[in-house]
């Protein structure tokens, strides 16, 4: 099992949507969680961590499930400067942070 | 708002060459790191470095790699012997307290690697 999953897509939302992404982790001991932004050939950018009793940031909400071992964003209205890859990432050492494969977000007019 | 900077943009090198990587983390930050994309993968994590040393290394970063941290400011990559396989864009990023306190890392644009 893949220390951290995440389904590639490319999800194809129109502007305004509302659009959810998941995430997997195979590590029970994984402590810190975020998702991270990263635009085609750039580095990545921090979008948001995620907390246990899930947290908000504008039309940004991250959520997640320890027992599952499970984190989601969910992005509403979206935007076309919302297109992008959205990373998923967990600490899982002392200092080391593991990263999906990333899922594409295509926003169109 | 402060930047990681990584010089240069874009290397090529030859194959069994050597090559340094650079980077200038957010002055105040105290935890370094090294990661790196392949094009159409992952981002890798390959190092953390606190307090003059090592603090964390996957295994990708075997003899072939070291980091340096020579000044007050630079925090450099060495690619020994490169391969083709080495072809990448790598990132640095800094963090003002380890990564594992939710302290966000910060990353430089990279430097994409080519080699040929």
């Amino acid at each position: 099992r893949k220390e951290v999953e995440q389904d590639p897509g490319p999800f194809n939302v129109p502007e305004g949507a509302t659009v959810a992404f998941n995430c997997t982790y195979s590590n029970s001991a994984s402590q810190s969680f975020f998702w991270y932004r990263q635009d085609c050939r750039k580095e990545p950018k921090l979008l948001m961590s995620v907390y246990s009793s899930g947290n908000e940031d504008g039309r940004f909400t991250a959520q997640l499930n320890r027992a599952s071992q499970y984190i989601s964003l969910l992005i509403r209205d979206s935007k076309l400067s919302d297109s992008a890859t959205y990373l998923c990432v967990v600490r899982t050492g002392f200092q080391k942070l593991v990263f999906g494969t990333g899922t594409r977000l295509l926003v169109s007019p | 708002e402060p930047e990681v900077t990584q010089t240069p943009s874009h290397q090529v090198t030859q194959m069994g060459q050597e090559v340094i990587l650079r980077c200038v983390p957010i002055s105040n930050h105290l935890y370094f790191y090294w990661y790196r994309q392949i094009l159409g993968q992952k981002v890798e994590f390959l190092v953390s470095f606190y307090n003059n040393e090592i603090s964390e290394k996957s295994e990708i970063f075997d003899d072939q790699f070291s980091v340096e941290r020579p000044d007050g400011s630079n925090f450099t990559l060495k690619i020994r012997s490169t391969k083709l396989e080495d072809s990448a864009m790598y990132f640095c990023a800094s963090s003002e307290l380890a990564a594992g306190s939710n302290s966000p890392l910060h990353f430089g644009n990279g430097t994409r690697l080519t080699v040929t």
